[in-house]
């Protein structure tokens, strides 16, 4: 089975350009997830698909991020304008339907590292 | 608010000795704790997981974690490291809908 894939793997653009970094999660999984890593930091939650609609995006940062998730299957995640404090590693995950238990192991992606210069 | 400690941000470590990465979380809600780990060039995997029941957990490739209540802590173990653990480690809990909250890792850096 493959596993959760994300592209590109690295980006590096400059401030006030826009970029668009995408998460093909893996056959089947209605739950995609985006989280990012801002260097040394945490890794933060950025929001959470079921399917097409968006069940959580509480935690996009401003109205320059813009995430979507057409038909339910990969996922785009756009930063327009790009600014400095964007960079980071963004992650994807997924899951697959949540369960009674409220638990279903989340699958993660390789990264985009994404840098703004 | 819920969010993750976690104390030591750098850890070098020789072969054979232990290891202990420590984790604090603040959480209202029922608990749920993870360990993930990303080794070099890989994906975050996870190590182990506690859902319920016994508060010693074990995981894959000899790591161990104990839940303390009383200490809002869930502390990584492993009695011997090897060289191949070095990596990246993350505690998280898991809050509404799935959702993590993540540490901010600690980096193992195990010498041959």
């Amino acid at each position: 089975e493959a596993g959760v894939t994300q592209f590109p793997s690295h980006s590096v653009i400059e401030k006030g350009q826009t970029v668009t970094l995408r998460c093909d999660p893996i056959s089947g999984h209605d739950n995609l997830y985006w989280y990012r890593r801002v260097m040394g930091k945490e890794i933060k939650f950025l929001l959470h698909f079921v399917k097409e609609s968006k069940q959580d995006e509480s935690g996009m940062p401003n109205n320059r991020f813009l995430a979507e998730r057409t038909g339910g299957t990969y996922s785009t995640l756009k930063v327009q304008p790009a600014e400095l404090e964007d960079s980071g590693v963004y992650f994807c995950a997924s899951s697959s339907r949540t369960r009674p238990s409220g638990y279903n192991e989340q699958f993660f992606g390789p990264g985009t590292r994404l840098t703004v210069l | 608010a819920q969010s993750v400690s976690q104390h030591n941000h750098h850890v070098i470590l020789s072969e054979a000795a232990s290891l202990e990465l420590g984790c604090n979380y603040s959480y209202g809600g029922t608990v749920n704790l993870f360990w993930y780990v990303q080794y070099p060039g890989q994906h975050l995997q996870l190590l182990l997981k506690y859902f319920s029941g016994d508060p010693l957990v074990k995981g894959i490739k000899g790591f161990e974690a104990e839940f303390i209540k009383s200490k809002f802590s869930f502390n990584l173990r492993k009695p011997s490291v090897q060289w191949s653990d070095t990596a990246e480690y993350f505690c998280a809990v898991k809050g509404n809908f799935n959702k993590f909250y993540f540490g901010s890792g600690t980096k193992l850096n195990v010498k041959p």
